[in-house]
């Protein structure tokens, strides 16, 4: 049972527009969320982190907002560049344990 | 930052083959650290929690006798494909973290191919 989704396979964007990734979760014992970036042949790296405590987080470029009551995240990327070109991943940890629940990624490209 | 090493990156072996993957947390000593399944165009699925100095956590229908986890040290866990077979042919990896409240860490993975 699939308990994080990423509903978006793929999504392409112009330079300097936004990216918007989606990831939706049904375990409301989630607290803790992550996106990660991950190029191929390579590890996923961190990118940007939100607790519950929280609706939104910001770094740079990077945005993440958190709705708990529609158990739904999203990261945005403004502007986005074509070094962002990517998979994202959302991940999700319970507030008891330290395992991550994964979705399955969305391939972004960013068209120059 | 926080840096995990992951070996080998690449194996291709025959049938039957014994396979050893090593995962090194190398600025930062690891307790825990997480061995990951991916196959295509699917997520990753964790398979066991390493714990260093005691038996690994596995997660339901991972077999611990088929994928055993040596947690030796506070910054190498190993994981070993026994006498793999096609079906284990996958993405492996490991991640780690200095503590629970931090991110998880990961290693390159490995692409294991079994002929």
């Amino acid at each position: 049972d699939q308990q994080v989704k990423q509903n978006s396979p793929s999504l392409s964007v112009q330079e300097g527009r936004i990216s918007i990734l989606n990831c939706d979760y049904t375990n409301s014992m989630f607290d803790y969320f992550l996106w990660y970036k991950k190029y191929p042949a390579e590890g996923p790296t961190f990118l940007i982190s939100i607790s519950s405590i929280k609706d939104k987080n910001e770094d740079g470029r990077f945005t993440v907002f958190l709705n708990k009551s529609a158990k739904h995240l999203s990261l945005h990327i403004v502007p986005s560049q074509p070094g962002d070109s990517a998979v994202y991943f959302c991940a999700a940890r319970p507030n008891t344990g330290n395992q991550f629940y994964f979705g399955t990624g969305t391939s972004l490209t960013v068209i120059p | 930052g926080a840096v995990v090493s992951q070996h080998p990156s690449r194996v291709i072996c025959k049938s039957g083959t014994s396979v050893k993957i090593e995962c090194r947390s190398l600025d930062f000593q690891a307790t825990t650290m997480f061995w990951y399944r991916q196959f295509p165009k699917q997520s990753l699925m964790l398979m066991a929690t390493s714990n260093e100095g005691s038996k690994a956590t596995y997660e339901q229908g991972v077999e611990k006798d088929k994928f055993l986890i040596n947690h030796a040290s506070l910054t190498l866990s190993t994981l070993t494909v026994t006498s793999a077979h096609p079906e284990d042919s996958s993405f492996y990896i490991c991640s780690a973290s200095p503590d629970s409240n931090q991110p998880q860490h990961f290693g390159d993975g490995t692409r294991l191919s079994i002929l």
